[in-house]
């Protein structure tokens, strides 16, 4: 299997553009997770979905921040508009929900916002 | 409110020593906790968990501790080798799947 897989890798944008990053899970899992990386706040969990239903999204920053996940392969974390402060490293994870706890995580995508 | 603390950001150990990273939690909700290890440019990776049921587990070089009437649990590596160098990151979860991480320890292994 291919693990979680990312993209891009790398953003960089400017202020006030939508910005939208894309994760695929491990197939058969069926819980998925954005969490946000910075270096003042940690690792923090924005959203998590099982079985493609939003279970958990207190963790969005703001309502520029939206997450879908249309089918059990697929899902996006959007921002619009975009602001410097959004600069972070996002990660996805996903993990088959019968082992919830352990999470398989992709390699993350470093935003810049300018 | 930070539910998970990991109160030491780095830790510095010789080759062959023991390793212990620590972690604090405030809430009595969470019964499974792991440990995750992160190297740089890289996604964090599992390690070792405990379910709050045990006050135990060990995997290898890898050990890890819990102490539930205190909420605090250890993750013990011996003997450290500098291959073990990275971010280590403690997170804790409810049953109902929601994780906290705490903001990581950055083991260093000298050889």
């Amino acid at each position: 299997d291919a693990g979680v897989i990312q993209s891009p890798r790398h953003e960089v944008t400017e202020m006030g553009q939508e910005v939208t990053l894309r994760c695929k899970p491990i197939s058969g899992h069926n819980s998925l997770f954005w969490y946000r990386q910075t270096m003042m706040r940690g690792l923090e969990l924005l959203i998590y979905f099982n079985n493609n239903v939003p279970i958990d999204d207190s963790g969005m920053p703001e309502d520029r921040f939206s997450a879908k996940m249309p089918n059990a392969s697929f899902s996006t974390l959007k921002i619009q508009p975009s602001e410097p402060r959004d600069s972070a490293v996002y990660f996805c994870a996903s993990s088959f929900r019968g082992n919830y706890n352990e999470q398989f995580f992709g390699p993350g995508t470093r935003l810049t916002v300018l | 409110d930070q539910q998970v603390k990991q109160n030491s950001p780095s830790l510095s150990v010789q080759e062959g020593r023991i390793s212990i990273l620590n972690c604090d939690y405030t809430n009595s909700m969470f019964d499974y906790f792991l440990w995750y290890k992160k190297y740089p440019a890289e996604g964090p990776t599992f390690l070792i968990s405990i379910s709050s049921i045990k006050d135990k587990n060990e995997d290898g070089r890898f050990t890890v501790f819990l102490n539930k009437s205190a909420k605090h649990l250890s993750l013990h590596i011996v003997p450290s080798q500098p291959g073990d160098s990275a971010v280590y990151f403690c997170a804790a979860y409810t049953n109902a799947g929601k994780s906290t991480f705490g903001d990581g320890t950055t083991l260093t292994v000298k050889p």
